[in-house]
């Protein structure tokens, strides 16, 4: 059974600039939760989806939005990117009808903003 | 907001010698879940711990649920290098139930 997949997995952008990460769950699960991870803030929860629908969701700007499509699959979009936003971006998906169950996590998306 | 604090932030140990890590939270937990995540890797799911109290063991490692269950810990006997890496507890919270992680305790074992 594939794990979480995320891509990209390394990108640099440029201050101002958008940024898009993909994420794919492990077929059959319908919940996906994104974190934010940097040495100073350690993980830090932006937002859940459940059947496309955003359930949950972090203080962080409006500036940090999410969508999930009807196979799952989720996105997260950073626009105007701060170079406070470089960190490792992580999603998750865990198992239908499981609230606050384990949590599997892809490999990240590390972003660096020059 | 509910906070969760883990100390050590770091630990350095010679290896063989134990290592533990405590998780306390502001508010209570209905469970408890533990994850590692080795240099340069995504956090993974070590266990979940759900009873007050609660005492779970992996091996070398004992995981344990306080009586009040707001407080967690994660102790590793006899490390090995392949400890390496940072120990994070994580809860639910809020009004949403959403997982809050602890601030992590980062394990360095020297051969």
């Amino acid at each position: 059974k594939a794990g979480v997949t995320q891509t990209p997995r390394y990108l640099i952008k440029t201050r101002g600039q958008q940024v898009t990460l993909s994420c794919s769950p492990i077929s059959g699960h319908r919940s996906v939760s994104w974190y934010q991870q940097t040495p100073g803030q350690g993980l830090q929860f932006l937002f859940e989806y459940f059947s496309e629908t955003q359930r949950n969701k972090g203080n962080f700007p409006g500036r940090f939005s999410g969508r999930q499509f009807s196979n799952s699959r989720s996105e997260m979009n950073v626009s105007t990117l701060e170079l406070g936003d470089s960190a490792l971006y992580l999603c998750a998906s865990s198992r239908p009808g499981v609230n606050t169950g384990e949590l599997f996590f892809g490999e990240g998306s590390r972003l660096t903003v020059l | 907001g509910q906070q969760v604090m883990q100390i050590p932030q770091y630990q350095h140990v010679q290896e063989g010698e134990d290592f533990t890590t405590y998780c306390n939270s502001s508010t209570t937990l209905s469970n408890i879940q533990w994850y590692k995540q080795r240099p340069g890797g995504h956090p993974v799911f070590l266990i979940q711990l759900v009873k007050s109290g609660e005492v779970k063991k992996q091996k070398r490692l004992t995981f344990q649920f306080g009586e009040a269950k707001k407080n967690s810990s994660l102790h590793i006997t006899a490390t090995q290098t392949t400890d390496v890496g940072t120990y994070f507890c994580a809860g639910p919270g809020g009004a949403t139930n959403k997982l809050i992680f602890g601030t992590g305790t980062l394990l360095a074992v020297q051969p």
